[in-house]
């Protein structure tokens, strides 16, 4: 069946830093890619998506490339800041019977930014 | 406009007891879902209504749960006999449409079965 495998975390990093969390899927067809973020105390948010091969979805600085060659969907940053601490949810959805695009979910990646 | 509420956002209850867990979603959204995430785990799927019929409850655990959505709107699930093993965050999310890509999720309603 469907998965998805993010790195394990915690990550811990410096403001100004650079950010890579990698996240890597299998599925049968063609899946919608997403990254979630959820803050301290806060419910899960959609931090950005991409829907077919090659699409980059980017969002608050962030980014990740949707490589179906290496099933791939890594988030990346380019200098982090202490207001992106939060865990970060790599997530795959299929349309299925019935129009159901329920989500697949990685472990989750906490991430702390020191100042 | 208002986003997906949950409510109660805590509840705690004894083992052996009934609970109901109730979403309000986006108003319009005619997706709904509900997750389950344990801790130090992501979400995981239980069920999807397409208005008001449950179009996919297979990631429901047994069968002391249970979910309905009797006006396409809300919805409220339902745990018989809860056990410890219940013990989680009941995630609710909507979608503006069936099939839709984006689902906007709910704070969580955080169940403790003691």
């Amino acid at each position: 069946g469907n998965s998805v495998t993010q790195m394990e975390g915690p990550v811990t990093l410096s403001e100004e830093a650079f950010l890579t969390i990698n996240c890597t899927y299998t599925a049968t067809g063609y899946p919608s890619l997403f990254w979630y973020v959820q803050y301290p105390g806060e419910g899960l948010q959609l931090l950005l998506k991409a829907t077919k091969a090659d699409d980059k979805g980017s969002n608050k600085g962030f980014e990740a490339t949707y490589r179906k060659e290496t099933t791939s969907f890594h988030l990346e940053k380019g200098s982090v800041q202490v207001s992106d601490s939060a865990v970060y949810f790599c997530a795959l959805s299929e349309a299925n019977a019935g129009n159901n695009r329920k989500l697949i979910w990685g472990l989750g990646t906490s991430l702390a930014v020191n100042p | 406009g208002a986003g997906v509420s949950q409510t109660p956002s805590n509840k705690v209850t004894e083992k052996g007891k009934y609970v109901e867990l109730r979403c309000d979603p986006i108003s319009g959204h005619t997706a709904l879902y509900w997750y389950r995430q344990s801790l130090g785990q992501g979400p995981e799927f239980l069920i999807y209504f397409q208005g008001t019929g449950a179009a996919d409850d297979s990631g429901l655990p047994n069968d002391r749960f249970f979910a309905v959505r009797p006006e396409g709107s809300v919805s409220t699930l339902k745990i018989q006999r809860t056990e410890r093993g219940d013990s989680a965050v009941y995630l609710c999310a909507s979608s503006p449409l069936a099939g839709s890509n984006e689902q906007f999720f709910g704070p969580g309603t955080r169940l403790t079965v003691l």
